[in-house]
């Protein structure tokens, strides 16, 4: 099956640092990506989908200034946290497609900022 | 906008027991539709999809059964095992562009 790489898989940052996380597709082209957001005990939350050399989509009251998207490959996803404070702290998850249907997600990234 | 949701948020079973999960939309234009498993600290990961042509789709000891009708999808595992344990999702899409929208989950435990 399709493999999606996602690192680091947690983090630990001081307020107002910037955190990058990174997802990889390993053994296929993602024509798009997807970032979530997951608190404790709920549902996946979509941030943005970001399709190769364009600008992300982000929904509705998700801060592009503060969380950046780059897709600058087929294979490669990331996004940054910027000047994150504790309220950002979360399970923040990619996923990957290629076909515009299946997903394929990564591990998360757990995101704790003191 | 319209969403998906869940009916039961927790679900507790005998090892060994067959276990369903539902799941109702409201999006009638859906036509595609999938079943995620996510285990505590792990990313979701695939189990089952269905289009809207079907009514039934049978995988390794689960099936997925859509009501078009009443807008109502079920994910059945056959004999339930501990490492079954999980928070299960649906998700759907429709006309081909995909932006999946998940419900909120039933979290499945599966007693020994």
């Amino acid at each position: 099956g399709a493999v999606v790489s996602q690192h680091p898989s947690w983090v630990i940052c001081k307020s107002g640092t910037s955190v990058k996380i990174e997802c990889r597709s390993l053994d296929f082209q993602a024509t798009t990506m997807f970032w979530y957001r997951q608190f404790p005990k709920q549902s996946l939350m979509l941030m943005a989908t970001s399709n190769e050399g364009s600008k992300a989509t982000y929904e509705q009251g998700v801060e592009k200034d503060k969380f950046l998207i780059n897709h600058a490959s087929l294979t490669l996803s990331t996004l940054t946290v910027t000047s994150a404070h504790p309220e950002d702290s979360s399970f923040y998850i990619c996923s990957a497609s290629w076909d515009h249907e299946k997903l394929f997600f990564g591990s998360g990234t757990q995101l704790s900022v003191l | 906008g319209e969403s998906v949701g869940l009916h039961l948020p927790t679900l507790s079973v005998q090892e060994g027991d067959n276990s369903i999960i539902n799941c109702a939309y409201s999006n009638s234009a859906s036509d595609y539709f999938i079943w995620y498993k996510q285990e505590s600290g792990k990313g979701p990961q695939f189990i089952i999809d269905i289009r809207s042509n079907m009514d039934k789709r049978q995988g390794q000891r689960v099936t997925v059964l859509l009501n078009k009708t009443v807008k109502h999808l079920s994910l059945q595992i056959a004999a339930t095992q501990p490492g079954d344990s999980a928070v299960y999702f649906c998700a759907e899409g429709a006309g081909g562009s995909y932006i999946p929208t998940f419900g909120r989950g039933t979290s499945l435990i599966v007693h020994p």
